[in-house]
């Protein structure tokens, strides 16, 4: 089982509407948790990191749950400028990022 | 504002060929690190450098060499090619090991190994 695992899509979406993907972790000691965002042939950046009461960040939510160890990212009326990979990254224990393989979003007119 | 450079973007190499990836951040950060990116694989971990002076072994050493040449630069090479190794590379940097602190990419170095 791989330690971060997400849907890799794609997801096809339109444009305003509102879309949301999950990520699971395996390792419950895992300490801090991120979405980053990586356009196609470019280099990650972070969107924005989650926090244990849920945060929003414009359109964006991210959410937690430690229970069934998840995070979700929730985009609200969706841009084409949106469209681009979802990397969810945990950071474990040892304080080492590791990385799920991305969902992948486009966003249509 | 550079952020963190890497060169080359793009190379081809035959194998047993030899290189090495340049990296350099100019954001005073502490720690650095390098990763591959394969399809359908999140980023894996290959070498990282928690504090200048220190360099230690990530989840897919095996290949590769790092030296933190000082504070703001930290190479990786590769000895002997294999195309196992074909691969996208990224050098990222971030202000410290522990806490929740965001990592700053290079833009990519695409390796292909023939």
């Amino acid at each position: 089982r791989k330690e971060v695992e997400q849907d890799p899509g794609p997801f096809n979406v339109p444009e305003g509407a509102t879309v949301a993907f999950n990520c699971t972790y395996s390792n419950s000691a895992s300490q801090s948790f991120f979405w980053y965002r990586q356009d196609c042939r470019k280099e990650p950046k972070l969107l924005m990191s989650v926090y244990s009461s849920g945060n929003e960040d414009g359109r964006f939510t991210a959410q937690l749950n430690r229970a069934s160890q998840y995070i979700s990212l929730l985009i609200r009326d969706s841009k084409l400028s949106d469209s681009a990979t979802y990397l969810c990254v945990v950071k474990d224990g040892n304080y080492q990022l590791i990385w799920g393989a991305g969902t992948k979003l486009i966003i249509k007119p | 504002n550079a952020g963190v450079t890497q060169t080359p973007k793009f190379q081809v190499l035959k194998t047993g060929q030899s290189m090495t990836l340049q990296c350099a951040q100019d954001m005073n950060h502490n720690s650095m690190y390098w990763y591959r990116q394969d399809p359908g694989m999140g980023l894996r971990l290959i070498y990282y450098s928690a504090s200048e002076g220190t360099t230690d072994k990530g989840e897919v050493p095996n290949g590769y060499n790092v030296s933190r040449l000082n504070k703001r630069e930290f190479s990786l090479r590769l000895e002997s090619a294999a195309p196992s190794q074909t691969s996208v590379y990224f050098c990222a940097s971030s202000e410290a090991w522990t806490g929740n602190t965001e990592a700053f990419f290079g833009q990519g170095t695409r390796l292909t190994v023939v």
